[in-house]
C-alpha cells in the first residue's frame, strides 16, 4: 500500500553541528507538510510544500520538496538544544483526504 | 486561539470494556482524524472523516470504530479494549487536504 517513510529514526547532533532528515512517499503526494513534536508534546505544523522542487526556509530549517513531489527533506543548520524533538513529514496522496504520516526522527543534541 | 480538545490526558481501562475516546474542534474544519502514536512506529492512522457521518479506515482500524454526529465532534470507540491497544491516541482535523492539521493533546490510554 502507499506508504510515507523517514530516515534515519534516530538523529544524534552535536550542538552547532548540521543534519538532514529525508521522506519518501511511494506515490506522488498533493502536498508535503512538516510537523514537530517536542518530548510530552503534540506534532506542531512547520510548513507546507506544494510545488514540485518547491525550497523554503524558516531561520535555520530549510525544506525542500522532490521534483517528482514524491520527496523531502529538512535541513536545519547549527542545531542548537530547542531543536530537540521529533520531526514528522506527512502528506495526502493526489485526490485522497488522508493525511499520512512518516515515522519520524526523533533528534536529540550533546551540548 | 485555535483548539482540539480531547476528553480525557489518561485513560486506565480493563481487558474487555468499551472505551470511548471524544474529540472536540473549534475551528468547523471539515476533516477529522484520529491516529495512534507508539515509540518506533510514528503516528498511525486508525480512521478519518470527511463530513459529517462519512468515516474511511485508514491503516490501521482493526479492532476500532468512529461516530461522527455533528461536525465538531469526532469519537473513537474501542468495542472491547485489548492490551495491544495501550498507547497515545492523537486526533487532528483540517480545513482540506492542502491545509495544515491541528492536534489535540492526546489521550495516554492504558488497558490492563
Amino acid at each position: 500500500g502507499q506508504q510515507v517513510m523517514q530516515i534515519p529514526q534516530y538523529q544524534h547532533v552535536q550542538e552547532g553541528e548540521d543534519f538532514t532528515t529525508y521522506c519518501n512517499s511511494s506515490t506522488t503526494l498533493s502536498n508535503i507538510q512538516w510537523y514537530k513534536q517536542r518530548p510530552g508534546g503534540h506534532p506542531v505544523f512547520l510548513i507546507q510544500l506544494v510545488k514540485s522542487g518547491e525550497v523554503k526556509k524558516q531561520k535555520r530549517l530549510t525544506f525542500q520538496f522532490g521534483e517528482a513531489k514524491k520527496n523531502s527533506s529538512l535541513h536545519i543548520t547549527a542545531t542548537q538544544t530547542t531543536d530537540v524533538g521529533t520531526y514528522f513529514c506527512a502528506g495526502p496522496w493526489v485526490s485522497d483526504y488522508k493525511l499520512s504520516f512518516g515515522a519520524g526522527t526523533t533528534v536529540t543534541v550533546r551540548a | 486561539d485555535v483548539k482540539v480538545t480531547q476528553s480525557s490526558r489518561y485513560l486506565v481501562k480493563r481487558t474487555g470494556e468499551k472505551v470511548f475516546l471524544e474529540c472536540v474542534q473549534d475551528m468547523d474544519h471539515e476533516n477529522m482524524f484520529w491516529y495512534r502514536q507508539d515509540p518506533g512506529l510514528g503516528l498511525r492512522l486508525i480512521y478519518f472523516s470527511y463530513d459529517v457521518k462519512m468515516k474511511e479506515k485508514g491503516d490501521i482500524p482493526e479492532g476500532y470504530s468512529v461516530s461522527r454526529e455533528k461536525k465538531e465532534r469526532f469519537s473513537l470507540i474501542l468495542e472491547s479494549a485489548s492490551t495491544n491497544q495501550t498507547s497515545m491516541y492523537l486526533c487532528a482535523s483540517n480545513r482540506g487536504m492542502n491545509t495544515e492539521a491541528f492536534f489535540g493533546q492526546g489521550t495516554r490510554l492504558t488497558v490492563v
